[in-house]
């Protein structure tokens, strides 16, 4: 089976510090996600990427950059935290267009 | 008008009963639909795709495709108490990786 390890399952920063989330993938998937997820607003994509160090931003990317310098990798970064980030934060890689994602077990952020 | 709409419950059903969840999706270029279930605190677990018109059953799954009217649906047969969680309907349109997520249908099965 297919895993995706997000580094951390808490995590709890202050305002304005830098934040770094991690994803890693053990099958060789090209495709990677970042998604959070808010109750009642569902699941908002952040950032993509198809290919080691290609990126694309998703439909709420402000506040957010990513990395991938490598394919099992890609990082998540909140470069300036604020409180409005508190949120569940969801990793996810697939392997072409026709299958579906496979999430890691979540980042629950909470800025203070 | 949101791309992916699910109703967003409770759905609330006995035990053994058949479980209804629906879906309808505004872009009519999407190709393939899948259904996730969510347990509380947990991240999304994939259960069903279907990408043609018709049924596609799996166990007590069936999912079920009518692109004319852009709607999906997911019925869960013998439904255990075991199956209450949110169930996430998402769709992907053509020539693109992008999974749409509806914000999903919390079901829940009472004994």
């Amino acid at each position: 089976d297919v895993k995706v390890t997000q580094s951390s399952r808490y995590l709890v920063k202050r305002t304005g510090e830098k934040v770094f989330l991690e994803c890693v993938q053990d099958m060789d998937h090209e495709n990677m996600f970042w998604y959070r997820q808010d109750p009642g607003l569902g699941l908002r994509l952040i950032y993509f990427s198809y290919d080691v160090k290609m990126k694309e931003k998703g439909d709420i990317p402000e506040g957010y950059s990513v990395s991938r310098e490598k394919k099992e990798r890609f990082s998540l970064i909140l470069e300036s935290a604020s409180t409005n980030q508190t949120s569940m934060y969801l990793c996810a890689s697939s392997f072409g267009p026709a299958n579906g994602y496979t999430f890691g077990s979540g980042t629950r952020l909470t800025v203070v | 008008q949101k791309e992916v709409e699910q109703n967003s419950g409770p759905l609330s059903v006995p035990e053994g009963a058949i479980a209804s969840l629906n879906c309808t999706y505004s872009d009519r270029g999407s190709q393939s639909f899948f259904w996730y279930r969510q347990y509380s605190g947990k991240s999304p677990e994939l259960i069903m795709f279907i990408y043609s018109n018709g049924d596609k059953e799996d166990g007590r799954f069936t999912a079920q495709l009518n692109k004319a009217s852009q709607y999906v649906s997911l019925l869960i047969r013998d439904s255990q108490p075991s199956d209450s969680a949110t169930y996430l309907c998402a769709v992907k349109t053509y020539n693109t990786d992008k999974l749409i997520f509806g914000t999903g249908t919390r079901l829940q099965v009472f004994p």
